[in-house]
């Protein structure tokens, strides 16, 4: 089963525009992973935040975890048409590496 | 530094049939886990392998089975498929016994189609 929910589900933008997409899980976790995934194919890591971080950058890429409220947001600045994939967000338990993904956010970035 | 990879890349099998896909782990890591994608959907953690033995197992029926060899890749398996066993399948690799926070690196995945 899914440990959460990715909001929302599609996003379109115009190139040069923010995205941001949101994460929700149910457990507690070690870690929070988002993932970016093109036209069907293998996933490619993007970045890892820590249950005890609350902000992480990486290039355009700004990341957010509110433990609290078990939720984090991916944001994606100037964004551009190669940016247009679809983001999973994935948790990771205190004991062990499996991965809990959500069911995903489709961007597309229109040139 | 070669990636994972993941043979064979599509495979189209009838229903009841078995089928085996294999994954090579990255260079340096011990740990590989399989996940199932299915059209639509996030990916779905079916189990995972360290030291030759399965180590953690999802919600899945024991028609998925697995093996890990004495060189870190391994084999999925799959018996008596059903139409949906459709999807991707994901192997990904982690270092070092696959602790906790480590990074998971995924192989382009298997396409595979039960008719």
């Amino acid at each position: 089963s899914q440990q959460g929910e990715e909001d929302p589900q599609a996003l379109s933008i115009q190139e040069g525009e923010n995205a941001t997409m949101n994460c929700s899980y149910k457990t507690s976790i070690n870690n929070l992973q988002w993932y970016r995934q093109n036209s069907g194919r293998g996933l490619v890591h993007l970045i890892l935040i820590r249950s005890n971080e609350r902000e992480k950058h990486s290039g355009r890429l700004r990341v957010t975890l509110d433990t609290s409220k078990k939720s984090s947001s991916l944001l994606i600045t100037a964004s551009r048409a190669a940016d247009t994939a679809s983001y999973f967000c994935a948790t990771a338990p205190n004991a062990g590496n499996m991965l809990t993904f959500g069911g995903g956010t489709r961007l597309m970035v229109k040139p | 530094d070669a990636g994972v990879t993941q043979s064979p890349t599509h495979l189209i099998k009838t229903r009841g049939q078995q089928v085996t896909l294999r994954c090579s782990p990255k260079s340096g890591h011990d740990t590989v886990s399989w996940y199932q994608q299915a059209l639509g959907q996030g990916p779905q953690f079916i189990f995972q392998y360290y030291e030759e033995e399965e180590r953690q197992r999802g919600n899945f029926p024991d028609r998925f089975s697995g093996h890990q060899f004495p060189n870190y890749s391994s084999e999925l398996n799959v018996n008596a498929l059903l139409l949906g066993d459709s999807a991707l399948y994901l192997c990904a690799s982690s270092p070092i016994g696959g602790r906790a926070g480590d990074t998971q690196y995924f192989g382009p995945g298997t396409r595979l189609t039960v008719l």
